[in-house]
């Protein structure tokens, strides 16, 4: 088993909707979860981080954790084609300790978002 | 603040040649990293330095060496270049979770 798995995707989603991306990982002792988004050619980029359980909102992108369920979601709301890109679940699998900020990435999954 | 830079940009070596990639930092991070990417394989660590003056091996470390020469900056070394280490590589760095991304190095070995 994968420690982070994500659906590969393409997932394509017409420009306006609603874009959930989704992510689960296999250690339960993980406190932190990250999202990048990678265009094509580019490096990750930083686009939202969650530590607790719930929901972190940041402008037209939410985060939803479960650590109960093992799972972490991205909703990007009234999607636009400039969201096309490859978005990357990154997981911190310790509280601390020697694993410093070491992240378990995700394969990621593929957006479009189509006119 | 130029965050995470990386050098040189695109490199194209022979089989058995050795060079040096380059990261630097300005952010004050603690800990750096080196990542390769390679089509199907997402992000796989080669080797990250938790602070300065400590260096550990990652998920895939062998061909490589690091040195990390100060806070700033974390240096990756291939003595002696391989097919197999045509990819793309980024240096990031983070303090403590929240890791940044260099733009990246594209490596062709022939």
């Amino acid at each position: 088993q994968k420690e982070v798995e994500q659906n590969s995707g393409p997932l394509s989603v017409p420009e306006g909707a609603i874009a959930s991306l989704n992510c689960t990982y296999s250690d339960r002792g993980s406190q932190s979860f990250f999202w990048y988004r990678q265009y094509s050619g580019k490096s990750p980029e930083l686009i939202m981080s969650i530590y607790s359980n719930g929901d972190k909102e940041d402008g037209r992108f939410t985060a939803q954790l479960n650590k109960a369920s093992q799972y972490v979601s991205l909703l990007i709301r009234d999607s636009q084609p400039s969201d096309s890109a490859t978005y990357l679940c990154a997981v911190n699998p310790s509280a601390g300790g020697t694993s410093y900020g070491k992240l378990t990435f995700g394969q990621g999954t593929i957006l479009t978002v189509h006119p | 603040n130029a965050g995470v830079t990386q050098t040189p940009k695109f490199q194209v070596l022979k089989t058995g040649q050795s060079m040096t990639l380059q990261c630097a930092q300005d952010m004050n991070h603690n800990s750096m990293y080196w990542y390769r990417q390679d089509p199907g394989m997402g992000l796989r660590l080669i080797y990250y330095s938790a602070s300065e003056g400590t260096t550990d091996k990652g998920e895939v470390p062998n061909g490589y060496n690091v040195s990390r020469l100060n806070k700033r900056e974390f240096s990756l070394r291939l003595e002696s270049a391989a097919p197999s280490q045509t990819s793309v590589y980024f240096c990031a760095s983070s303090w403590p979770y929240e890791q940044y991304f260099g733009p990246g190095t594209r490596l062709t070995v022939t």
